[in-house]
């Protein structure tokens, strides 16, 4: 069965510093979702691409967080400086064409700032 | 505005049934989606309303009624791994069709 894949799992920074995200939705998924959820809280969604597009990146950080999808397929989420408020779980997603209803997530990565 | 409300917190007994509900306010709308999450685990996609009435899948169904802006998550059967956060995320009308998420209902089934 086809799966969202995204590393790494697991990723301890101290703030300032640079981290990066990857993941490689399920094969033919137009859509994809990076999405950062807190403890306790549900998904917020920080940007969507459809094929290599931004559609939706009005909740991103601009100003430290940054994602691309560059020939459409897999995409990197970079934060740049990490602060301690970063610390969370990232979601990856996709869906098949601009279908939002059904998404398929990845196992995430839980990032830690310290 | 958007809104949703979903009761933050459920219990139950292996076996038995329990109801989720959830109201939503969305700028325009076209259709409701559930999502499991374990603790420690990504969401999962359970079921979607895209028109009024009952989908069922398995020992799970959902039910929408789009003029009361209104819809249920219906667990039959409980079992000790049903314990887990379940979303409803409605799906507000527009290009990007993004689904909204709330802070989910924390089910806990004892036995």
């Amino acid at each position: 069965e086809a799966e969202v894949a995204q590393s790494p799992r697991y990723k301890i920074t101290e703030k300032s510093q640079a981290v990066a995200f990857w993941c490689d939705p399920i094969s033919g998924h137009a859509t994809l979702y990076w999405y950062r959820q807190i403890l306790g809280q549900g998904p917020e969604l920080l940007v969507q691409f459809q094929d290599e597009s931004v559609v939706d990146d009005s909740q991103l950080p601009k100003d430290r967080f940054s994602a691309e999808r560059l020939k459409g397929v897999d995409s990197t989420l970079k934060i740049q400086p990490a602060e301690l408020g970063d610390s969370a779980m990232y979601l990856c997603a996709s869906s098949p064409g601009l279908a939002a209803e059904t998404q398929y997530f990845g196992p995430g990565t839980r990032l830690l700032v310290l | 505005g958007q809104s949703l409300e979903q009761p933050s917190e459920v219990t139950a007994v292996e076996g038995a049934i329990v109801q989720i509900n959830c109201t939503y306010q969305t700028s325009g709308f076209y259709g409701l989606s559930w999502y499991q999450q374990h603790d420690g685990g990504a969401p999962t996609f359970l079921s979607y309303n895209g028109l009024d009435g009952l989908e069922e899948t398995g020992r799970f169904s959902s039910f929408l009624s789009r003029s009361d802006s209104y819809g249920y998550l219906l667990l039959q059967e409980l079992q000790m791994k049903d314990s887990a956060s379940y979303f409803c995320a409605p799906g507000p009308a527009g290009n990007n069709r993004k689904l909204i998420w709330g802070l989910g209902t924390s089910l806990a089934v004892n036995p």
